[in-house]
């Protein structure tokens, strides 16, 4: 069965760094695009990045571009999203997830990271 | 950034019902819009994708359809398992952004 399973959450001060890994099982994890989105407490999903199969092109949103960085190792199956900076606004839930090879859209999610931002 | 706006926010209905969600675009989205549903404590799972297509293992009762700017998800006939939190989702302009989600809940 396919899996994404994420790792590497935790309780980060302000203005430090911490970095996401995803590992991806049972299927070809090289030919797949791949993204993170995160979900603040109570609130909704917000897409951050994507990464095309290859690790080539890199894609952000607004509000993390500069402080975030999406890649991957394809030898290892694994994705990482690595988060400098962080804010208080950071705290969420985040989510590794495959594209559709047929599609744009996501169709296999981790079952999240929970990071907290606070001192 | 294309701002997706969910209605109703809330959706009370009893199961055996249909339940009609609304998610309009700010702009065209082409035919690229899906539909998630996320129950407490879970990932989302994909419903619908391209507007209509149902996802792998996803029942008929749930079907989608509009183009543009204005989608519709249908279920059919609410069962028990489908009381979540839905949310629209559009690739169609970079870069891709969700609604704000509607609740369907048990009334």
């Amino acid at each position: 069965q396919v899996h994404l399973v994420e790792s590497g959450g935790g309780l980060v001060q302000p203005g430090r760094s911490l970095t996401l890994s995803c590992a991806a099982s049972e299927f070809t994890f090289s030919t797949y695009v791949m993204h993170w989105v995160r979900q603040a407490p109570g609130k909704g999903l917000q897409w951050l990045a994507g990464i095309s199969y290859n690790g080539k092109n890199k894609y952000y949103a607004d509000s993390v571009r500069g402080r975030f960085t999406i890649s991957r190792d394809n030898s290892k199956s694994m994705l990482s999203l690595q988060m400098n900076r962080l804010r208080p606004e950071d705290t969420a839930i985040y989510f590794c997830a495959r594209e559709m090879s047929a599609s744009r859209f996501v169709d296999v999610w981790g079952q999240g990271a929970t990071v907290t931002v606070s001192s | 950034e294309i701002v997706l706006t969910q209605s109703p926010a809330t959706l009370s209905l009893s199961p055996g019902e249909r339940a009609t969600l609304s998610c309009r675009a700010s702009q065209s989205v082409s035919r690229y819009l899906a539909w998630y549903q996320q129950k407490p404590g879970q990932a989302p799972r994909l419903l619908i994708y391209d507007t209509s297509n149902r996802a792998t293992g996803i029942p008929a009762r749930f079907s989608g359809s509009g183009s543009e700017t204005d989608f519709t998800l249908t279920i059919s006939s609410l069962e028990p398992e489908d009381f979540a939190i839905y949310y629209c989702h559009q690739r169609g302009d970079w870069p891709p952004s969700f609604g704000q989600g509607t609740k369907v809940e048990i009334k």
